[in-house]
C-alpha cells in the first residue's frame, strides 16, 4: 500500500458525460501528479501540481482540467467524455514534485466510457 | 525533447531463468534521472530504483540488477533466478533536472515467468 488513495475505483459513464476522480496523496507529500494509462497511448503524463499549484503540464486535453485543495486533495475533471478516454487513470505523489522524487502511485481509477 | 524506448514488448521465461529487460533513453540534458517502476497484476506502480547521470555505479539488489551505460545510453535491469512473483509490465522513466518537469515513461515490458 503506496498510502496514494484514488476514488473511485471504477467508474462506467456515457459519451457526453462529465466525471470527477479524486486522489489523496501521502501523508507529507505535497506534490501530485495525474497519469493515463491506455492500450494505444500507454502511460501518459497529465499534469502536476505542487502545494495547490500547476507545476507542470504534460499531454492533458482542453477537456480535462484538474486542481489541488489546501488539504492537498486533488480532483481530475473529464468532460465532454468520447470513447477514447476510456483508460485506466493514476493518481501518484512525492515529497516536493522534484525531478529526482521518487513517485508514489494510487491504485488507479479505471474510467469506462461507453 | 526526452524519449524512453523499451524495444521488447513481451518476455517469457521459466522460472529461474535470469532475464534482462532493456530500456534506451534520449535527452540532450546533462543532468537526467532514470527509473524503474513495476506494475505488477493488481495494477499499481511500484518504485524500484532511480539513479541519475552522475551516478554509472551498478547496483544491485537483491535478486535485482540495473546496469547504467552512458556511453550507449541505457539503463538495463536484470533479474536473476525469475520467481512467478515476478511477473508484472516493468517501465523504465526519464526526467531531467531543473525545476519541475515531467516524467518520460517507456512502453513498458511485459514479463511473464512461467512455473
Amino acid at each position: 500500500d503506496s498510502g496514494v488513495t484514488q476514488t473511485p475505483k471504477h467508474l462506467i459513464t456515457a459519451t457526453g458525460q462529465r466525471v470527477t476522480l479524486r486522489c489523496s496523496p501521502r501523508s507529507g507529500d505535497l506534490s501530485v501528479y495525474w497519469y493515463q494509462q491506455s492500450l494505444d497511448q500507454g502511460l501518459q503524463f497529465l499534469i502536476q501540481y505542487y502545494n495547490g499549484e500547476e507545476r507542470a503540464k504534460g499531454n492533458i486535453l482542453e477537456r480535462f482540467s484538474a486542481q489541488q485543495f489546501p488539504d492537498l486533495h486533488s480532483e481530475l475533471n473529464l468532460s465532454s467524455l468520447e470513447l477514447g478516454d476510456s483508460a485506466l487513470y493514476f493518481c501518484a505523489s512525492s515529497v516536493e514534485g522534484r525531478p529526482y522524487n521518487e513517485q508514489f502511485f494510487g491504485p488507479g481509477t479505471r474510467l469506462t466510457v461507453l | 525533447a526526452q524519449k524512453v524506448t523499451q524495444a521488447q514488448t513481451e518476455i517469457s521465461v521459466v522460472e529461474k531463468e535470469d532475464v534482462t529487460l532493456d530500456c534506451v533513453y534520449e535527452t540532450r540534458d546533462t543532468t537526467y534521472y532514470l527509473f524503474w517502476y513495476k506494475q505488477p497484476p493488481s495494477g499499481e506502480l511500484v518504485f524500484l530504483i532511480r539513479r541519475n547521470s552522475f551516478d554509472e555505479q551498478n547496483e544491485i539488489s537483491g535478486r535485482y540488477s540495473w546496469n547504467f551505460q552512458k556511453s550507449t545510453s541505457s539503463f538495463n535491469f536484470t533479474i536473476t533466478a525469475s520467481q512467478v512473483v515476478d511477473s508484472a509490465v516493468y517501465f523504465c522513466a526519464l526526467t531531467f533536472s531543473g525545476g519541475y518537469q515531467k516524467v518520460t515513461f517507456g512502453t513498458g515490458t511485459k514479463l511473464q515467468v512461467i512455473p
